[in-house]
């Protein structure tokens, strides 16, 4: 059972455009979704992260959007760079389970072309 | 650089045998994660350990075991090796239990098994 479901798979954007990743999870008690980006070769590193008692986080470039009456939150990349071109994985976990890991999307991967 | 080191970064070897891989946590940081990454899979959560107890366990075979030392570096035993268990092996380091603490994830160690 996959408790998050992540797209698209692939994505392309233009150098300065807008990437935009979606996200919809089904276990309601997770309560923290942060998202990664993952390089070749290198592992995951977190990039931003929400709790679901804010609609939208603003970190740099980067925002998350949540919608927890819709189960979804996504993230949008401002401003483009071909820099920014990596895997970017969702996750959630909850704090009830504590020592739970986390439970991650499939990943996207993003090209920016200059 | 995470300051999550993993050893060996590359492993081959044939069905049936047992590997150890090996992680050393940030300094200070108590929590272990021990996650999976293939290709039809995704990133899955393994098994976590704090302070050298077993906290929490995900999607682990039986054939699989780990453990955490007094020093906080922990290793990940596979036996009985399948074709299938070739994937990316991460460990990943937080300062508390609880996965909404930051996890901060080692360059992985590359299982093949032939």
């Amino acid at each position: 059972q996959q408790q998050v479901k992540q797209s698209p798979q692939s994505l392309i954007v233009q150098k300065g455009g807008i990437s935009i990743i979606n996200c919809a999870y089904e276990n309601t008690a997770f309560d923290y979704f942060p998202w990664y980006q993952q390089f070749p070769g290198k592992g995951p590193a977190l990039l931003i992260a929400i709790r679901p008692d804010v609609s939208e986080k603003k970190e740099g470039r980067f925002t998350i959007s949540f919608n927890k009456s819709a189960k979804q939150f996504s993230l949008h990349i401002m401003d483009s760079q071909p820099g920014d071109s990596a895997t970017y994985f969702c996750a959630a976990s909850h704090s009830g389970g504590g020592a739970d890991g986390l439970t991650f999307g499939k990943g996207t991967h993003l090209i920016i072309q200059p | 650089d995470s300051g999550v080191t993993q050893t060996p970064k590359h492993l081959i070897t044939a069905t049936g045998q047992r590997v150890t891989l090996r992680c050393s946590p940030r300094s200070g940081d108590l929590s272990v994660y021990w996650y999976q990454q293939s290709l039809d899979q995704g990133l899955q959560f393994l098994i976590h350990y704090y302070n050298g107890e077993e906290r929490a366990k995900g999607n682990i075979l039986e054939r699989f075991s780990a453990q955490q030392f007094p020093d906080l570096h922990s290793e990940l035993n596979l036996s009985s090796l399948e074709l299938g268990d070739s994937a990316l092996y991460f460990c990943a380091s937080s300062r508390l239990a609880g996965a909404n603490n930051e996890q901060f994830f080692g360059p992985g160690t590359r299982l093949t098994v032939l």
